[in-house]
């Protein structure tokens, strides 16, 4: 199984901040990379897929890059309503792990 | 309106089985596969596998083969998980998601169920 790492695990930030979290693959993974945010209590959201691409309706202050085993995944512009904890997702093989998560709080 | 809405909170002894329901409204059940996703108290997200909604073909991750089961039934475009046999540590929030593209294979999952909780206590 490919094995997800993100980094930080947690992180305080203020509003207006760019915000970067960092999510490396066991293997290259191409460009099979999606980030999801989820608030306390709600089911996640697709925010990016296909590691770069803005899902529709999703702001433009996030934003992703990266491709084979290490990617990046920003917050430009931070807002009160972005705290919750954001997880990314590899689909180039079975099992479509997700990494273990950032919970991201308000400073 | 796309959406996927689950069946209510279930609490279950050990040893018991539960099965939660996922609904589809909003589009052709079968063009899109589906996937599980396990969030046990205070955790992460696990992919617990995926059905083929065309084919009915079913795949579990490794963590969940033997006890857990994925079904349909086209005709009410739903999606089904059945837990035998449950155990404490199945304890968690269970939700079903729908793959964005069309391709039958669980890619990006742009459509959540609102998650049904799964309680086994004695």
């Amino acid at each position: 199984d490919i094995q997800m790492t993100q980094s930080p695990s947690s992180l305080s930030a203020s509003v207006g901040d760019r915000v970067t979290i960092t999510c490396q693959a066991s293997q290259d993974i191409s460009n099979y990379l999606n980030w999801y945010q989820q608030k306390p209590g709600k089911a996640p959201k697709l925010l990016i897929f296909d590691a770069s691409n803005l899902e529709t309706g999703v702001p433009s202050r996030f934003s992703g890059s990266g491709s084979g085993t290490d990617f990046t995944f920003t917050i430009n512009g931070l807002q009160p309503e972005d705290i919750a904890t954001y997880y990314c997702q590899q689909y180039n093989n079975l099992p479509g792990n997700f990494g273990q998560g950032t919970k991201l709080d308000i400073k | 309106q796309v959406q996927l809405v689950q069946s209510g909170s279930e609490l279950k002894k050990p040893g018991a089985s539960v099965k939660v329901s996922c609904k589809a409204s909003g589009y052709t059940f079968i063009n899109h596969a589906l996937s599980w996703v396990r969030q046990a108290p205070g955790q992460g997200l696990e992919w617990m596998g995926w059905i083929n909604t065309y084919t009915g073909d079913a795949m579990y991750a490794q963590d969940f083969t033997g006890r857990f089961v994925f079904s349909l039934d086209t005709s009410v475009s739903t999606a089904f998980l059945q837990i035998s046999s449950l155990k404490a540590a199945d304890t968690a929030v269970y939700y079903c998601t729908r793959s964005r593209d069309e391709t039958g294979y669980p890619y990006a999952f742009d459509i959540w169920g609102q998650g049904t909780v799964v309680t086994v206590s004695s």
